[in-house]
């Protein structure tokens, strides 16, 4: 079966960096996904990887190894906004998107 | 980023009556689009796939004589809840599939459904 699996909550202090982990086992990949989830709202797309490395963008960065099968999302300088749902997604080979369950961020003062 | 739109924001209804949920792609075709459901502190959960002239793909579980898709124009997709109960309360989010970053689904702001 296909799997992604993700911290169910994590917590961290404003200022500081927190690393997000994904794993996931998929039949196929053709890429993964970050988006971001506040509360009451719909998901806000973050970032793509599909081949291995780091991608930065401003304070959020997205890395991949595809032969572990895993990904993080690295945010730094938090702020109070950053308090969100963090979504890992993979694209497998039939172009279908999975989606993990959503690591809950509680960034605290 | 491609921009989704999803009208209308808030719905309350009777029980028994039927809400149509409107998906527009703004500024970009998309010839998928997604519709999810989402329940308070719950994942998203996907419940259909619509394609652009052809008839969507339902989930395993979501009855498609009650949630009627359909995907007209490359630009529009809507669902209708027909006859609509308590239990269908939820939070609908649509979303459209852009080719920029490859496959990479836009959402819509959603739609926060009550039905009395």
């Amino acid at each position: 079966g296909q799997n992604i699996d993700q911290p169910t909550e994590m917590t961290a202090t404003e200022g500081a960096i927190v690393q997000i982990n994904c794993t996931y086992q998929t039949s196929g990949f053709n890429g993964l996904f970050w988006y971001q989830q506040h509360a009451g709202e719909a998901p806000t797309f973050l970032s793509y990887n599909v081949l291995d490395g780091l991608e930065e963008k401003g304070r959020f960065s997205s890395f991949l190894s595809r032969s572990k099968g895993y990904s993080y999302l690295l945010l730094k300088e938090l702020q109070m906004k950053d308090s969100a749902s963090y979504l890992c997604a993979v694209l497998d080979s039939n172009y279908q998107l999975i989606w993990g369950a959503g690591t809950k961020l509680i960034i605290k003062p | 980023g491609a921009v989704v739109s999803q009208h209308p924001s808030w719905v309350i209804c009777k029980s028994g009556t039927s809400v149509k949920i409107e998906c527009r792609s703004l500024d970009f075709q998309a010839t998928t689009m997604f519709w999810y459901r989402q329940f308070p502190k719950q994942s998203l959960m996907l419940m259909a796939t619509s394609n652009e002239g052809s008839k969507a793909t339902y989930e395993q579980g979501v009855e498609k004589d009650k949630f009627l898709i359909n995907h007209a124009s490359l630009t529009l997709s809507t669902l209708t809840v027909t006859s609509a109960h308590p239990e269908d309360s939820s939070f609908y989010i649509c979303s459209a599939r852009a080719g920029f970053p490859q496959e990479t689904q836009y959402f819509g702001p959603g739609t926060r459904l009550l039905v009395l």
